[in-house]
């Protein structure tokens, strides 16, 4: 996968555009996926989920889509601010074990250009 | 940070000196974890907790052990740094149970450095 920090995935968009970010997952029994956005120097911060059985959810100024087909995720931020940039990764439960355990992707690197 | 507190926040040390990072929580979450965070490597799990006194090892154990004696505290012990555990570390809680209740918040992180 992709380092953090190095090599990642990035994504620079002027504000006001709208920003897609992109995960692939593995685990095709996963019942529900979480995206966290990671500010530099901060901890990550958990912005949004869906459960298996459902294919869009809307947030505030985001929207996360399910594709299980090709196991595959999507974050869709509306607007994007520079307030926006920063690391944003997903996570699914870690392959069936339980203590509420995820596993997280390597993460893409959004930049807001005012 | 969803009532995580995690001290210190900045420590250097040296080679071979025991450090203790400590993760304290308000939320009353049953589960709690340790990871570390480098460039190339992402989030790793390194101890995790489902109960006072109950703990167990992640995917990068060495080096590292906890102890959690109340449900608030889960205390992260290098017992000799080296420095290959220069990282930051992370504490994450959950509720535990199904779906929404396995979301992980994570405190704010202390970076580490072992010279």
């Amino acid at each position: 996968g992709e380092s953090v920090g190095l090599h990642l995935p990035t994504l620079s968009v002027q504000e006001g555009d709208n920003s897609i970010i992109n995960c692939a997952y593995s685990n095709s029994a996963s019942d529900y996926f979480i995206w966290y956005k990671q500010e530099s120097g901060k901890g990550p911060q958990f912005i949004i989920d869906i459960r298996s059985n459902m294919d869009k959810r809307q947030g505030q100024r985001v929207t996360v889509l399910l594709n299980k087909t090709v196991k595959h995720l999507s974050l869709q931020i509306a607007a994007t601010q520079p307030g926006d940039s920063a690391v944003y990764f997903c996570a699914e439960p870690d392959g069936g074990t339980s203590y509420g355990k995820l596993t997280f992707g390597q993460g893409t690197i959004l930049t807001v250009h005012p | 940070d969803a009532g995580i507190t995690q001290s210190p926040r900045h420590k250097v040390t040296e080679t071979g000196t025991p450090v203790t990072l400590r993760c304290h929580q308000t939320e009353n979450h049953r589960y709690m974890y340790w990871y570390r965070q480098d460039p190339g490597h992402g989030l790793r799990l390194i101890h995790y907790s489902y109960g006072v006194k109950d703990t167990d090892k992640g995917e990068v154990s060495d080096g590292y052990s906890v102890s959690r004696s109340k449900t608030e505290d889960f205390l992260l012990t290098l017992e000799s740094a080296t420095s290959s555990q220069t990282s930051v570390y992370f504490c994450a809680i959950s509720e535990g149970g199904r779906i929404a209740k396995n979301i992980q918040y994570f405190g704010a992180g202390t970076r580490l450095s072992v010279l």
